[in-house]
């Protein structure tokens, strides 16, 4: 099992539809999230960090944690073409400061 | 502001032949960090500074990478005899602690 699995995709949602992003860790004891976006032969870009259960919004972007499951989750509204990107997730396990990085989702909004 | 800057953006080397990589993080930043990118995959750690002091080498693939950070800033990764599998692209984060990191853009590595 990765220590961070996220669905490859591609995720295809209409323009200004909702786009819901997922990612499970395995190691419990886990303690700080974060989003990244990354476009096609580009850096990753951070969007969002989340360290306490329950939702955290900002702008368009909502990132919502639950440590019981094991898993969070980046809600992207009004979706526009311009976040047809790859999305990474990235943890940093109990113990460490390295990220650890799901392989990304890609997000494909169509217009 | 500045952000993490890394040169050459893009280098072609043949097997055998040595590269270097360099990093520069963010003014202030203590946290360094070195990942590895292969296509279609999430970036992988190879290895982590704080100031000048390597705390954590455990992700470089083999002995033939070294990463060096002589005053605390700049920072260097080095890969002697390059094989085709050194293929990816090599981005550096920096932090200003060990939270949220920030990326520079990538030196893409290509061996022949």
């Amino acid at each position: 099992q990765k220590e961070v699995e996220q669905n490859s995709g591609p995720l295809s949602v209409p323009e200004g539809a909702i786009a819901s992003l997922n990612c499970t860790y395995s190691d419990r004891g886990s303690q700080s999230f974060f989003w990244y976006r990354q476009y096609s032969g580009k850096s990753p870009e951070l969007i969002m960090s989340i360290y306490s259960n329950g939702d955290k919004e900002d702008g368009r972007f909502t990132a919502q944690l639950n440590k019981a499951s094991q898993y969070v989750s980046l809600l992207i509204r009004d979706s526009q073409p311009s976040d047809s990107a790859t999305y990474l997730c990235a943890v940093i396990t109990s113990g460490t400061y390295k990220y650890i990085f799901g392989t990304g989702t890609r997000l494909k909004v169509l217009a | 502001g500045a952000g993490v800057s890394q040169s050459p953006r893009y280098k072609v080397a043949k097997r055998g032949q040595d590269v270097a990589l360099r990093c520069d993080p963010i003014s202030g930043h203590v946290s360094l960090f070195w990942y590895q990118q292969a296509l279609g995959q999430g970036p992988e750690f190879l290895t982590y500074f704080q100031n000048e002091a390597q705390l954590d080498k455990s992700g470089l693939p083999s002995d033939r990478f070294f990463a060096e950070r002589p005053e605390g800033s700049v920072s260097t990764l080095k890969i002697q005899r390059t094989q085709q599998e050194d293929s990816a692209v090599y981005l550096c984060a920096s932090s200003i602690s060990t939270e949220t990191q920030y990326f520079g853009p990538g030196t893409r590595l290509l061996v022949l």
